[in-house]
């Protein structure tokens, strides 16, 4: 079945205490972006990559870091989370050329 | 002024009736644009692709005016299963998506 997946889906955490979110699709598809959405606000893009090892940033990126090791992968790091990043997180992936996003089932993040 | 920006709604209709609502967009330059259906904060989906000439998938027409900035999806014949919040979305012409904040539709029975 083609899918994005993400993990974990729920997480709590603590101010300041590094987490990742993991990303991965299984449609080779060549694009990869994160997203946030916030109550009263569309969904807002914090990194996008392109491919592999080649990533950029979207419109909310401060606080925020992503790597693309992997065609398939593409991880969300919090390196010193803070409470305005308690958000609903997507990942999406569409194919070059097209711009169809599939989004994972997303991850709801707390940060205390 | 927000690039895309929807009515929030929420729009509540009977089962039957038809329901309608806009986007508007701030770039005349906006080369491609969509609407997606989210259910109750799960993942968006594609609902469907918005043609020039205005087009129709079953019960929904999604139509869009240039010279007015706005597109429109209309869902005639509305189910319980219509219910979601609707996306806009719209491809800028630096090829970057911008969304909607989306609106609401409750339909009833």
């Amino acid at each position: 079945e083609a899918q994005v997946t993400q993990n974990p889906r729920y997480l709590i955490t603590v101010t300041g205490k590094k987490l990742t979110v993991t990303c991965s699709q299984n449609m080779n598809h060549e694009y990869m972006s994160w997203y946030r959405q916030d109550p009263g606000l569309g969904l807002r893009q914090i990194y996008y990559s392109m491919n592999v090892e080649v990533t950029d940033k979207g419109d909310v990126p401060e606080g925020y870091k992503v790597s693309r090791k992997e065609k398939r992968n593409f991880p969300l790091i919090l390196e010193s989370p803070s409470p305005n990043q308690t958000s609903l997180y997507f990942c999406a992936s569409n194919r070059d050329g097209t711009y169809e996003q599939y989004f994972g089932p997303g991850t709801r993040l707390t940060v205390t | 002024r927000k690039e895309v920006e929807q009515d929030p709604g929420p729009f509540n209709v009977p089962e039957g009736a038809t329901v309608a609502f806009n986007c508007t967009y701030s770039n005349s330059a906006s080369q491609s644009f969509f609407w997606y259906r989210q259910d109750c904060r799960k993942e968006p989906k594609l609902l469907m692709s918005v043609y020039s000439s205005g087009n129709e998938d079953g019960r929904f027409t999604a139509q869009l005016n240039r010279a007015s900035q706005y597109i429109s999806l209309l869902i005639r014949d509305s189910k319980l299963s219509d219910s979601a919040t609707y996306l806009c979305v719209v491809l800028q012409d630096d090829y970057k998506l911008s969304f909607g904040a989306g609106t609401t539709v409750t339909v009833r029975a």
